[in-house]
């Protein structure tokens, strides 16, 4: 499985815009990119996922590099429901999903 | 839509009692689930594939004589722990694949499970 490096922590203000970095080197040409995050003691959410174009939703964008070897999330406007663990996974269809330790991110009012 | 429950939402049993957890689907059809273990502080870690119809398959190191899993239909996967003990207290998430190229997976919301 591609593996993806994330940072360990990051630290946002209220209502101000969060961008999640992940690195993905080894990652394939049929990858996708799917990013979840998850609260204490609740399953993961699903964010948003990609292959090669830049992805819009409601809860967030993101933002994938040319040479796909690094993508990054970005909240446009944190809230403190926002503060989870972020996971940035690789995902080959038909492949399981592997969990790194993920970005804890902290929101500050 | 998308939506994955699971039951019951944190249960606790003696040593050496089973007990048997649910996963379902509510609004699409699942032809695969995934279950997935926690512990406190960690990351996910996958347990089990479960596709309908067919036996589990296991990742290295799980006991699948322990953790028993079924997937009798395209809504429901059952996780049964076997023979529970204390070291098998962990937060356990299932997962249900709608279908489609991306394989997006969507989770249940997790069952604690404490073995005294």
């Amino acid at each position: 499985d591609a593996k993806t490096t994330q940072p360990n922590s990051m630290e946002s203000n209220e209502e101000e815009p969060v961008h999640l970095p992940c690195n993905h080197s080894t990652i394939s040409g049929t990858d996708y990119i799917h990013w979840y995050r998850q609260l204490p003691s609740q399953g993961p959410e699903y964010v948003i996922h990609g292959l090669t174009s830049n992805v819009n939703n409601r809860m967030a964008s993101l933002a994938i590099a040319e040479d796909r070897k690094s993508s990054t999330l970005i909240l446009h406007r944190a809230t403190l429901r926002d503060a989870a663990v972020y996971y940035c996974i690789l995902d080959n269809y038909g492949q399981n999903f592997v969990f790194g330790p993920g970005t804890r991110l902290s929101v500050l009012p | 839509g998308a939506v994955v429950s699971q039951h019951p939402s944190w249960v606790i049993c003696k040593s050496g009692t089973s007990v048997k957890i649910e996963c379902r689907s509510l609004d699409f059809q699942a032809t695969t689930m995934f279950w997935y273990r926690q512990f406190p502080k960690q990351s996910l870690m996958l347990m089990a594939t479960s596709n309908e119809g067919s036996k589990a398959t296991y990742e290295q190191g799980v006991e699948k004589d322990k953790f028993l899993i079924n997937h009798a239909s395209l809504t429901l996967s059952t996780l049964t722990v076997t023979s529970a003990h204390p070291e098998d207290s962990s937060f356990y998430i299932c997962s249900a694949v709608a279908g489609g190229s991306t394989d997006t997976q969507y989770f249940g919301p997790g069952t604690r499970l404490t073995v005294l």
